[in-house]
C-alpha cells in the first residue's frame, strides 16, 4: 500500500540552529499537508502544498514539495523553544479525502 | 466557528472490557470523520473514516469498529479490549468543500489497557 516515510525520527538541536525533516512517498501525492504536534496535544495543521516543486514560507519555516510530487521537507530557520514539538507530514491519496500520515519527526530545542 | 469534542480524555480499563468512544463536532454540517490511534511515540494510524451518516469504512483489521449515528458524532467501540489496544484515539474532521481540505483534530483520549 502507499507509504509516506520521515526522516529522522527525532532531532535535537541547540537553540538557534537549523532543523530539517524529510518526507518521501512511495507513490506521486495529490498534495501534502504539515502538522504540529506540541507533547501532550494534537496535531495542528500547518500548511498544504499541491503544486510540483512549490514553495511556502511561514515566517521561520519554509516548506517544500518536490518537483515529482513524491517528497517534501519542512526547513525551520534558527530555533526557539517553542519550536519544541513533532512535525507530522501527510500526503494525500488522490480522490479521497484520506492521509496517509508519517511517522513523524520530534524536535527537541536545548536553551 | 467550528469546535470538535472528544471524552473521555483519559481511561482505564481491563482486558476484556467494553469501550465505547465518542467524538462531537459543532459549527459544521457533513463533515468527514477520523478515528486515528497513535501509540506513543509513533505516528498516526488511520483506523476509520466516514462521509456521512452510516458510512464507515474500515482502514485496517482490528478489535475496534466504529458508528456514525448523526451527522456530527462518531463513536469508537470494542466488544473486548485487548492490551494492543493502549493508545491516544484522536478523532478528526475535515471538511467538503474548497481547496484545502486539513483536519481539525479533537484534544484525543489516552486510553490504557491493563
Amino acid at each position: 500500500g502507499q507509504q509516506v516515510m520521515q526522516i529522522p525520527q527525532y532531532q535535537h538541536v541547540q537553540e538557534g540552529e537549523d532543523f530539517t525533516t524529510y518526507c518521501n512517498s512511495s507513490t506521486t501525492l495529490s498534495n501534502i499537508q504539515w502538522y504540529k504536534q506540541r507533547p501532550g496535544g494534537h496535531p495542528v495543521f500547518l500548511i498544504q502544498l499541491v503544486k510540483s516543486g512549490e514553495v511556502k514560507k511561514q515566517k521561520r519555516l519554509t516548506f517544500q514539495f518536490g518537483e515529482a510530487k513524491k517528497n517534501s521537507s519542512l526547513h525551520i530557520t534558527a530555533t526557539q523553544t517553542t519550536d519544541v514539538g513533532t512535525y507530522f507530514c501527510a500526503g494525500k491519496r488522490s480522490n479521497t479525502g484520506k492521509l496517509i500520515f508519517g511517522q513523524g519527526t520530534t524536535l527537541q530545542v536545548k536553551p | 466557528s467550528q469546535t470538535i469534542h472528544q471524552w473521555p480524555a483519559t481511561l482505564v480499563q481491563p482486558v476484556g472490557s467494553p469501550l465505547s468512544l465518542e467524538c462531537t463536532v459543532e459549527g459544521t454540517s457533513n463533515p468527514n470523520l477520523y478515528w486515528y490511534r497513535q501509540a506513543a511515540g509513533r505516528g498516526l494510524q488511520l483506523l476509520f473514516y466516514s462521509v456521512g451518516i452510516g458510512q464507515i469504512s474500515s482502514e485496517v483489521p482490528q478489535n475496534l469498529s466504529a458508528s456514525r449515528p448523526q451527522d456530527r458524532q462518531f463513536i469508537l467501540s470494542s466488544k473486548k479490549l485487548l492490551l494492543s489496544d493502549s493508545g491516544f484515539y484522536l478523532c478528526a474532521w475535515s471538511g467538503t468543500g474548497g481547496a484545502i481540505h486539513e483536519q481539525y483534530f479533537g484534544p484525543g483520549t489516552r486510553l490504557t489497557v491493563t
